[in-house]
């Protein structure tokens, strides 16, 4: 799988909009791009996933650069409870995201000021 | 979503000893589930992946004498620990994944600590 890049950490106060930034310069035409959190002491949830186009759902947004090297994690108004460590993942079309198992890297230590 | 189960949510062990972990997918069945291992400020490492009715394949540098898996129906996965030492201290996690949706259900984790 392509590897991405992330910041460790970022700081932001709540009920503030979020930009979570994520560079994947290596990524395939067939990458899906995947992020996934992990609050403490839980196992990951599922956020939101895409492949070119911009996505929403109820938790957050999905953006993707035109040349799909970069992607950002919207999260509109950001709570105390969004306080987690946010994973940027790549998965080929080939196997998607329930058929191979995923590789995470450090993600993004995501810290809320209240 | 999809809920993912995992029994127990803690266990504490002497050395030696042997654990099992349990790992369920409550509303949906599931041909693959998946096995990680993360260590305190750690990222997840995929361990294995188990299949229904099949052996499990394991990562490289993951033994498969030490952590059995089995995977005898399409909503249950076993991880057992054998002769468990406290290197083995860790968090736990299964997940179980709906290929055509291209996702995958996250446990809420077994934290293992080894005396």
């Amino acid at each position: 799988d392509a590897k991405t890049t992330q910041p460790n950490s970022m700081e932001s106060n709540e009920e503030e909009p979020v930009h979570l930034p994520c560079n994947h310069s290596t990524i395939s035409g067939t990458d899906y791009i995947h992020w996934y959190r992990q609050l403490p002491s839980q196992g990951p949830e599922y956020v939101i996933h895409g492949l070119t186009s911009n996505v929403n759902n109820r938790m957050a947004s999905l953006a993707i650069a035109e040349d799909r090297k970069s992607s950002t994690l919207i999260l509109h108004r950001a709570t105390l409870r969004d306080a987690a460590v946010y994973y940027c993942i790549l998965k080929g079309s080939r196997s998607g995201g329930g058929a191979d198992g995923l590789t995470f890297g450090k993600g993004t230590h995501l810290i809320i000021q209240p | 979503g999809a809920v993912v189960s995992q029994h127990p949510s803690w266990v504490i062990c002497k050395s030696g000893t042997s654990v099992k972990i349990e790992c369920r997918s409550l509303d949906f069945q599931a041909t693959t589930m998946f096995w990680y291992r993360q260590f305190p400020k750690q990222s997840l490492m995929l361990m294995a992946t188990s299949n229904e009715g099949s052996k499990a394949t394991y990562e490289q540098g993951v033994e498969k004498d030490k952590f059995l898996i089995n995977h005898a129906s399409l909503t249950l996965s076993t991880l057992t620990v054998t002769s468990a030492h406290p290197e083995d201290s860790s968090f736990y996690i299964c997940s179980a994944g709906r290929p055509v949706q291209e996702t995958q259900y996250f446990g809420p984790g077994t934290r293992l600590l080894v005396l």
